[in-house]
């Protein structure tokens, strides 16, 4: 599978704020998954969206998939300390490359 | 959460020492993965196979080796460790593209 350019690559919020990281790919990807990794931790899937223009929630996480299905992004509203971690997005392919992420950090 | 397991959590060697990383899965799942993972830094392919008596490089240049002679074993072997080896490992499987991590093993190479 391709890689895909995560942006931002560090992000630092107050709790409460909104944080929102985007995924873009210069060809259409078929799918986009997202995984979060806590520091410490190993990388935990959280999604997987296949089809243009896709939109799916997961209590205060919006995904969303282009509808040109060249790029995704990752929506948190309000954020919480729990929030801290890597957030990747990689297309499930043949060989499956992450990139670096976005690092969210949280402050109270 | 998937059932995969890897072992050692932790190991501190010494430079030339032989060691074997195991990572297990219970779950049937033809594809597996070698990460290598600096802090703070991003995951590099280093092995896969797609099933037994598969297995290809990945993109990241790696002295490791693997073997796949049994679905649920995928075990990673440093001939002779460096301290340039020091890092985390970890083992991954999927199904359907999911992917399904195991806990990572932390190498320090002294």
């Amino acid at each position: 599978g391709q890689q895909v350019m995560q942006i931002p690559q560090y992000q630092h919020v107050q709790e409460g704020e909104d944080f929102t990281t985007y995924c873009n790919s210069s060809t259409t990807l078929s799918n986009i998954q997202w995984y979060k990794q806590r520091p410490g931790g190993h990388p935990v899937f959280l999604i997987q969206l296949v089809k243009s223009g896709e939109v799916k929630k997961q209590k205060r996480l919006t995904f969303q998939f282009g509808e040109a299905k060249k790029n995704s992004s990752l929506h948190i509203t309000a954020t919480q300390t729990t929030d801290v971690g890597t957030y990747f997005c990689l297309e499930s392919g043949y060989a499956l490359n992450f990139g670096k992420g976005t690092s969210l950090l949280v402050t109270p | 959460e998937a059932d995969i397991y890897q072992t050692p959590r932790y190991l501190v060697i010494g430079t030339g020492k032989k060691i074997t990383l195991e990572c297990s899965q219970t779950m049937g799942h033809d594809k597996m993965y070698w990460y290598q993972q600096d802090p703070g830094m991003e995951l590099h392919l280093i092995h896969y196979s797609y099933g037994v008596n598969s297995t290809e490089k990945g993109d990241l240049s790696s002295e490791s080796t693997v073997s796949r002679i049994r679905t649920e074993h995928f075990p990673l072997t440093l001939e002779s460790a460096r301290p340039s080896h020091t890092s985390q490992y970890l083992c991954a499987s999927s199904v359907g593209g999911k992917l399904f991590f195991g806990s990572g093993t932390q190498l320090s190479v002294l």
